[in-house]
């Protein structure tokens, strides 16, 4: 199985800040690779996929790159709403697995 | 509005049984694979199945190959876990999500609201 791996784990940041998260995969995964939020109590949400595709309806502030082995999740300008656990997922070979998640919150 | 919801959690005893549901409205769903994924308490995400639109692939966690089964009725937009031998490790939320494959991979939009699983005695 390919593993995941994201770094940091936890980040305390204030509004308007830029905030990058990055995901590393075992093994190459090209840019099979996405990015979900998730807040208490709530799904996961689709933000990125395919490393840099933004999903529809999703702010223009979240941006994501990388392809092979390290991708990078960035927030241009931090908003309160966007204080979430995010999450990098690989579809390159199944199983699918997760990156154990960052938690974003409020410095 | 695509939705969809899961039901059928609850909690169960070590070595007993549980099928959980997710009705899908509001897309074509006979067209899309679907997915189980389950989250246990203060935990990450863990995929536990996969299903194609056909029902001709099927995808299991080696964590649950062999006590879960996936299945599907399309004609009743439905998902289904029947969850056998249940223990406690597999105490978590389980979501099910409509799987969307493109340029790029796979990936996971919608998911469910979630319905949660506690296999305790």
């Amino acid at each position: 199985d390919i593993q995941m791996t994201q770094s940091p784990s936890s980040l305390s940041a204030s509004v308007g800040d830029r905030v990058t998260i990055t995901c590393r995969a075992s093994q190459s995964i090209s840019i099979y690779l996405n990015w979900y939020q998730q807040k208490p109590g709530k799904a996961p949400k689709l933000l990125i996929y395919a490393a840099s595709s933004l999903q529809s309806g999703v702010p223009s502030r979240f941006s994501g790159s990388g392809s092979g082995t390290d991708f990078t999740l960035t927030i241009s300008s931090l908003q309160p709403e966007d204080f979430a656990t995010y999450y990098c997922q690989q579809s390159y070979s199944t199983p699918t697995t997760f990156g154990p998640g960052t938690k974003v919150d409020i410095k | 509005e695509v939705q969809l919801v899961e039901s059928g959690g609850g909690l169960v005893k070590p070595g007993g049984s549980l099928r959980l549901s997710c009705a899908a409205s509001g897309f074509t769903f006979s067209s899309y694979s679907m997915n189980w994924v389950r989250q246990a308490p203060g935990k990450g995400l863990e995929w536990v199945s996969s299903i194609s639109s056909s029902s001709s692939y099927i995808y299991y966690a080696d964590s649950v190959k062999g006590r879960f089964t996936i299945s599907r009725d399309n004609a009743k937009n439905s998902l289904y876990l029947q969850m056998n031998s249940l223990r406690a490790e597999d105490t978590a939320v389980y979501y099910c999500a409509r799987e969307f494959s493109g340029y790029g991979g796979n990936w996971f939009d919608p998911w469910g609201q979630g319905t949660l699983v506690t296999v305790s005695s």
